[in-house]
């Protein structure tokens, strides 16, 4: 069975850090692009990073220079390190698995929920 | 980057019925459009890629139309258990962005 399981979130004071995990099954995470997704509370989706097979990184604009999308192909594991937080990364992150060729999320995980707070 | 503009925002309608959601991309991104589904307190779900092809497991009562900047999702023949928010994405380029999503809702 193919199945992503996100790990790590947790409240964490403004300018605090935390890292995210997305173990994945029934699939190789090298082979595939795989994205992070967030969902501010009563707020619609927004795409934050992807890591190609290839190995190149890509970043929403609100994100960069603060996150970092890496994998761990011994573990089959993608992250999200998240540094110098702020209240408005507050939502639920999604890791998601994306087929290459035209991108599209076909699978995702149950999401792992991110507040900052003081 | 790609802004892309869903419309309506909410939509009331009955079973049975069909409806149609559009999506706007700030600049032409082929057909290079999913669109997904979401229930309250669930990930989102794949239902169509590249505008118009049917993700499989998808019930065929959904399509998807478009390309360049104009796209459109209808389900015909609504049932109970679509009543739920739908997204629309484009992957034609990074930052992949996504619309604001459409509530459909039972009327």
């Amino acid at each position: 069975e193919v199945l992503l399981v996100e790990s790590g979130g947790d409240l964490v004071q403004p300018g605090g850090s935390l890292r995210l995990s997305c173990a994945a099954s029934g699939f190789t995470v090298s082979n595939n692009y795989m994205s992070w997704v967030r969902q501010a509370p009563g707020k619609g989706l927004e795409w934050v990073s992807v890591f190609y097979s290839g190995g190149s990184t890509y970043y929403a604009d609100s994100v960069k220079g603060r996150f970092t999308i890496s994998r761990d192909d011994s573990k089959n594991t993608l992250y999200l390190q998240m540094n110098s937080l702020r209240a408005e990364d507050t939502a639920v992150y999604y890791c998601a698995r994306s087929i290459a060729a035209a991108p599209r999320m076909d699978v995702w995980g149950k999401g792992t929920t991110v507040t900052v707070s003081s | 980057d790609i802004q892309m503009t869903q419309s309506p925002s909410s939509l009331s309608a009955s079973v049975g019925d069909r409806v149609t959601i559009t999506c706007r991309a700030s600049q032409s991104i082929s057909s290079y459009l999913n669109w997904y589904q979401q229930k309250p307190g669930k990930a989102p779900k794949l239902l169509i890629y590249v505008a118009s092809s049917l993700q499989r497991g998808v019930p065929s009562r959904f399509s998807g139309s478009g390309s360049g900047t104009d796209f459109t999702l209808t389900i015909s023949g609504l049932q109970p258990e679509d009543f739920a928010s739908y997204f629309c994405q484009q992957s034609y380029s990074t930052p992949y962005t996504f619309g604001q999503g459409t509530k459909l809702e039972i009327k």
